[in-house]
């Protein structure tokens, strides 16, 4: 069993929607997670990051975090093509001394 | 300039040659990383340093050397490539400070023929 789980996709989502991104984990030690945005061909970029149980906002993207079920979310809002992507979720172990990632989760947003 | 520079940008070679991946970084980061991207498996870290002399192996290091030459350059060895070797490879460097928060190079599209 991979240490983080995502569903592959792809996800499709209309324009101006919300679009949902999941991801699970099994290290109930993990003290850190976070959310990487990949275009085609470029290398991903960190666009939330997340510690605490609850959400954190920032613009139009939501990260949620529930370490009982174990599970991290991102959730966005108006939904705009430019969000186009692959979404990677991460886990930190202590001190973040590596992350460890999932296999993406590959979004399309249709006009 | 990128703060994190990998070259080459692509590579094809053949199966068991030596072929030496290069990243260079501008960010005064101590810790740099290299994973390997392939299709439906994400990104699996190969090999990561804190420092100079500090340099730990990561999920599947096997095939793979890498060299700290110095605080801003990390290299990555293939010391005998062979076709499963064939993959995009990132380097990575981020801040002891916020050490979730990384950096990624350009990658290396390496293919192995």
């Amino acid at each position: 069993q991979k240490e983080v789980e995502q569903n592959s996709g792809p996800l499709s989502v209309p324009e101006g929607a919300i679009a949902s991104l999941n991801c699970t984990y099994s290290d109930r030690g993990s003290q850190s997670f976070f959310w990487y945005r990949q275009y085609s061909g470029k290398s991903p970029e960190l666009i939330m990051s997340i510690y605490s149980n609850g959400d954190k906002e920032d613009g139009r993207f939501t990260a949620q975090l529930n370490k009982a079920s174990q599970y991290v979310s991102l959730l966005i809002r108006d939904s705009q093509p430019s969000d186009s992507a692959t979404y990677l979720c991460a886990q930190g172990t202590f001190g973040n001394e590596k992350l460890t990632f999932g296999t993406g989760t590959r979004l399309t947003i249709i006009p | 300039d990128a703060d994190v520079t990998q070259t080459p940008r692509n590579r094809i070679t053949k199966t068991g040659k030596r072929i030496m991946l290069e990243c260079s970084q501008t960010k005064g980061h101590d810790r740099m990383y290299w994973y390997r991207q392939d299709p439906g498996l994400g990104l699996q870290l190969i090999y990561y340093s804190f420092d100079v002399k500090d340099i730990n192996k990561g999920e599947i290091s096997d095939g793979y050397s890498v060299s700290r030459q110095a605080q801003a350059k990390f290299s990555l060895s293939l010391e005998s490539a062979i076709p499963n070797q064939t993959a995009l490879y990132f380097c990575a460097t981020s801040d002891e400070g916020d050490s979730g928060r990384y950096t990624f190079g350009s990658g290396t599209r390496l293919t192995v023929v």
